[in-house]
């Protein structure tokens, strides 16, 4: 049985940089969504997709975030011109039609210098 | 609007010990459901359980145990006999209609020494 899955684990980037996040849930997960953790925090909602639609978008996601699931599997999410602020552990978590329970990922970790 | 309170931040207990997070939780939906989620330092999210607003039954599952109350806005676990393994950080959360976000407490760290 596979989990989701994130990639990559681990990013450093210089301030300024674009990075660029994948998410794969698990398999026939209609419903997929993206936190942010800092450290000490409890995640954070970014935003929420069902199939290939994006239907809630947190008030965190400034311009700079941009979040795609094209085809209604796999998602990206993409930070432009990354500033420190933006470390952080950024988390997926997939959800079965119909289903509540919300299951994770292993996150990625991104430091920002 | 919604939001989880986990008043206690870190708890440390001897194993074989009991022990009790508490969660506290504020909502105008008459609809919500409740989580509690485990993250060990592994650092990955396990979903622990999920209850609905209107099942008030207490629930076991082996050593976990969970009390929802709706009077006072409160969704505790309790761990019984614990163990080194049941070391990390727990969150609960809330989630309530119209809304697929889940909102979650800042967490309880638990620590078990042997």
């Amino acid at each position: 049985d596979t989990g989701v899955s994130q990639d990559p684990r681990h990013k450093i980037t210089k301030r300024g940089q674009n990075v660029t996040f994948r998410c794969d849930p698990i398999s026939e997960h209609n419903r997929l969504y993206w936190y942010r953790q800092t450290l000490g925090q409890g995640p954070e909602f970014l935003t929420y997709f069902q199939n290939e639609a994006q239907l809630e978008k947190s008030r965190l996601l400034s311009d700079r975030f941009s979040a795609e699931r094209p085809k209604g599997s796999f998602s990206t999410l993409e930070i432009q011109r990354t500033e420190q602020g933006d470390s952080a552990m950024y988390l997926c978590a997939s959800s079965p039609p119909g289903g509540n329970e919300q299951f994770f990922g292993p996150g990625t970790r991104l430091t920002v210098l | 609007a919604q939001k989880v309170t986990q008043a206690q931040t870190e708890i440390s207990v001897v194993e074989k010990e009991d022990v009790t997070l508490d969660c506290v939780y504020e909502t105008r939906d008459t609809t919500y459901y409740l989580f509690w989620y485990k993250q060990p330092p592994s650092g990955e999210l396990v979903f622990l359980i999920r209850r609905n607003s209107f099942d008030e039954q207490n629930e076991i599952s082996g050593r976990y145990s969970w009390n929802f109350q709706k009077s006072t806005s409160s969704f505790n676990f309790t761990i019984t006999a614990s163990q080194v393994v049941d070391s990390a950080v727990y969150f609960c959360a809330l989630r309530g209609t119209g809304f697929q976000k889940l909102v979650f407490g800042t967490g309880t760290r638990l620590l078990v020494s042997p």
